[in-house]
């Protein structure tokens, strides 16, 4: 069991916007403003595509956009694409740990 | 551009240690304050930190992990490595080395990864 909660999939049709959550507790994507967001297309590396809760690295589409309320962080993604098909995985500062992953979910353009 | 690249056996028996190595070009792994970790993903499941590794060789593990991994550096080859003993079925996995930005916090640069199989 990952120690954030994901949901495991998420669909949604060309041009629509969908929502990934990412559920912890206090201690961790409650405490810091340290949660990430990584892409990955199967059999590749993890991209960063999203840091420090809402900040776009440079060269990630404006279409990629991430907050949080309280213990929840979520990645949105518009105007979805095919090559948006791949999974998605946050990740937060947790302190003594120090970094903990979410399970991953499937994003799927119908 | 900092590239890095796992190397190991893809095949370890139960009990035995598994040892990687993680070669990194493009950038010296021990100029500047990036800090240098390994990950593993099982099969259909979330990634796992599993420790990184200082420029100055200090180390933090997860805490699950702690008591069966080493991560050390070897700045004359731009190389660190990940050793984790007494495997188990459930260490088989696709193990990750990534760059760890301490000031961003985050992991800007992966390896490929490599798929490790432990099994008799």
């Amino acid at each position: 069991q990952s120690a954030l909660t994901q949901p495991a999939s998420v669909s949604g049709s060309p041009g629509q916007s969908i929502t990934i959550s990412c559920t912890g507790t206090s201690s961790d994507v409650g405490r810091y403003n340290l949660v990430s967001w990584y892409q990955q297309h199967p059999g590749k590396a993890p991209r960063l595509i999203i840091y420090e809760d809402n900040k776009r690295p440079s060269g990630i589409s404006d279409r990629f956009s991430g907050s949080k309320s309280g213990n929840t962080a979520s990645l949105t993604i518009s105007g979805l694409q095919a090559e948006d098909e791949a999974d998605y995985s946050c990740c937060s500062y947790a302190g003594p740990t120090p970094w903990v992953f979410g399970g991953g979910t499937k994003v799927t353009v119908l | 551009q900092v590239q890095l690249q796992e190397s190991g056996p893809r095949l370890v028996k139960p009990s035995q240690t598994l040892s990687l190595t993680c070669t990194v070009s493009g950038g010296s792994i021990s100029s500047g304050t990036y800090l240098w970790s390994w990950i593993r993903q099982p099969a259909g499941k979330g990634l796992e930190w599993i420790g990184r590794v200082y420029n100055s060789g200090f180390t933090n593990y997860n805490p699950s992990l702690k008591s069966r991994v080493t991560i050390s550096l070897d700045t004359s080859k731009n190389q660190f490595s990940l050793k984790l003993n007494s495997l188990i079925a459930a260490d088989t996995a696709v193990y990750y080395c990534a760059r760890e930005d301490p000031v961003a916090s985050y992991f800007d640069f992966w390896g490929q990864g490599t798929l490790v199989t432990v099994s008799s």
